[in-house]
């Protein structure tokens, strides 16, 4: 089945410093992903849509400046907490869509902890 | 952003039992997920239902499209302790420019005491 792998599993860092994490589709090729952000007990909030050579689609309320995406390639994905402060620790998600009618597989998160 | 409306939000039931868990929507969807979350881990995808009225079983887990479109149930029968997890429902409206997103429910805490 489809596989996304989601890199690093979690990342401690200073506040001020810049947070790269990578998503991939591993056996597909995905022309869209998507990057979501979870805080403790609650639901996935979905922060962007990424496509493959185009600019990300950002939900109301999420900051591109401060949320940058890329999807240069048809397997990779890319999220940079730029500047990056307590208040954006929480545990961010990816995920990939097959073309066609399959639904979304989900990578296995990073926990971002800012200090 | 917008959620479905999930219930119930926890569940506490003993090993062997049945479960039974719902969300509903005031708009409509072409697909209905039903999706499990284990803790530090991303949703591993359960079910899928593409169509109203469907019914879609995968093992001890059966799961229903509501024929209204607005909603669906997923239920476990003989629940064992590796059910433990958070279940979330998701909606999928696949029209022209909703680019596939997916609407979440708040999800279901389930608790299967041994």
């Amino acid at each position: 089945g489809a596989v996304v792998s989601q890199h690093p599993s979690w990342v401690i860092c200073k506040s001020g410093t810049s947070v790269k994490i990578e998503c991939r589709s591993l056996d597909f090729q995905a022309t869209t992903m998507f990057w979501y952000r979870q805080f403790p007990k609650q639901s996935l909030m979905l922060m962007a849509t990424s496509n493959e050579g185009s600019k990300a689609t950002y939900e109301q309320g999420v900051e591109k400046d401060k949320f940058l995406i890329n999807h240069a390639s048809l397997t990779l994905s890319t999220l940079t907490v730029t500047s990056a402060h307590p208040e954006d620790s929480s545990f961010y998600i990816c995920s990939a869509r097959v073309p066609g009618r399959e639904p979304q597989h989900f990578g296995d998160g990073t926990r971002l902890s800012i200090l | 952003g917008q959620q479905l409306n999930q219930s119930p939000q926890s569940m506490f039931i003993q090993e062997g039992e049945d479960v039974s868990m719902n969300c509903t929507s005031s708009s409509i969807f072409n697909t209905w997920l039903w999706y499990k979350q284990e803790p530090g881990e991303g949703p591993v995808l359960l079910i899928a239902l593409y169509k109203a009225g469907e019914l879609t079983s995968n093992g001890r887990l059966t799961a229903q499209f509501g024929i209204t479109r607005k909603d669906s149930f997923l239920n476990i029968s003989a629940s064992i302790p590796s059910d433990v997890g958070i279940y979330f429902c998701a909606g999928q409206l696949d029209s022209g420019g909703s680019n596939y997103k997916l609407t979440f429910g708040k999800g279901t805490l389930l608790t299967v005491n041994p």
